[in-house]
C-alpha cells in the first residue's frame, strides 16, 4: 500500500526565514504528487501538484516543490515566509492513473512568528 | 459560485444513534470522497465513489456507510457501530482522473456527547 511520511510535525519559523518541510512517498511507479494547505478556520487548498515533466513545480504565494524520483521526495520550499503562511501543510499522493484516491501524509504544522 | 457544500459546520451526537452528514458538489464532478481528519494523524479514507449508484471502502470504512445516488450528492452516515466518531470530517470531489486534484468542503466537525 502506498504510504506518504511528513517527517516535520511542528515547524516554527521567524518571518523571511526559509522554509524546506520534508514530503516522501512509498509507490514503486509513476505518482502524481501535490501540497495541499489548510489554513485556520479554512478548507483545505490546493498549493501545487506534479504530475511530469520539470521537477521544480511552483505554486501559489511563492511556494514551490521538487521532485526527486531517486529519492522518492517532494519536498516544499518557500525563500521567504510571511505571518500568514502560519497553517497546516499536507503532502499527498495517487498512481498515474489517477483512478486511486489520494493517500495524504500526517501533515506539518507551521507556525510563523513576527 | 461552483463548490461543495458540507453540512451542518458543527454536529452534536448521542452516544447509539446514527447520523449523517451532508456533502453536496456543483462541479460536475464524478468522483466524490469522505475523509475524517484527527490531530496528528492527517487525513485519513473513508468511503468514495467514482460514478453515481457506486461506492468503495477506503482505509476506516468500519461503522460508516454511504450512498451515491445522484452525482451531486455524496452522504456520509456515521453509525452506533464508529467506536470513536468524534472527529472533523472533510468531503472532496474530483473529475473522474483526479488529477487537476480535489476540491474540498469546509468540513463538518462531529462531537459525541
Amino acid at each position: 500500500a502506498q504510504s506518504v511520511s511528513q517527517h516535520n510535525h511542528h515547524v516554527i519559523l521567524s518571518e523571511a526565514a526559509s522554509l524546506e518541510l520534508g514530503c516522501n512517498y512509498s509507490y514503486g511507479g509513476t505518482v502524481n504528487l501535490f501540497w495541499y494547505v489548510q489554513y485556520p478556520g479554512q478548507h483545505l487548498q490546493l498549493l501545487l501538484k506534479y504530475f511530469s515533466g520539470d521537477p521544480l513545480v511552483k505554486g501559489i504565494k511563492g511556494f514551490e516543490a521538487e521532485f526527486i524520483k531517486s529519492k522518492f521526495s517532494f519536498n516544499l520550499r518557500k525563500p521567504s515566509v510571511q505571518w500568514s503562511d502560519t497553517a497546516e501543510y499536507f503532502c499527498a499522493v495517487n498512481p498515474h492513473s489517477g483512478n486511486t484516491p489520494l493517500v495524504f501524509g500526517k501533515g506539518t504544522r507551521l507556525s510563523v512568528i513576527a | 459560485d461552483g463548490g461543495i457544500t458540507q453540512s451542518p459546520k458543527y454536529l452534536f451526537r448521542k452516544e447509539g444513534q446514527n447520523v449523517t452528514l451532508s456533502c453536496e458538489q456543483n462541479l460536475n464532478h464524478d468522483a466524490m470522497y469522505w475523509y475524517r481528519q484527527d490531530p496528528g494523524q492527517g487525513l485519513r479514507l473513508i468511503y468514495y465513489s467514482q460514478i453515481v449508484n457506486d461506492f468503495q471502502k477506503g482505509d476506516i470504512a468500519e461503522g460508516y456507510s454511504v450512498s451515491r445516488e445522484k452525482k451531486e450528492s455524496f452522504p456520509l452516515t456515521v453509525t452506533s457501530a464508529q467506536k470513536n466518531p468524534t472527529a472533523f470530517y472533510l468531503c472532496a470531489s474530483s473529475a473522474r482522473t483526479g488529477i487537476d486534484g480535489y476540491t474540498f468542503g469546509s468540513g463538518t466537525r462531529l462531537t459525541v456527547v
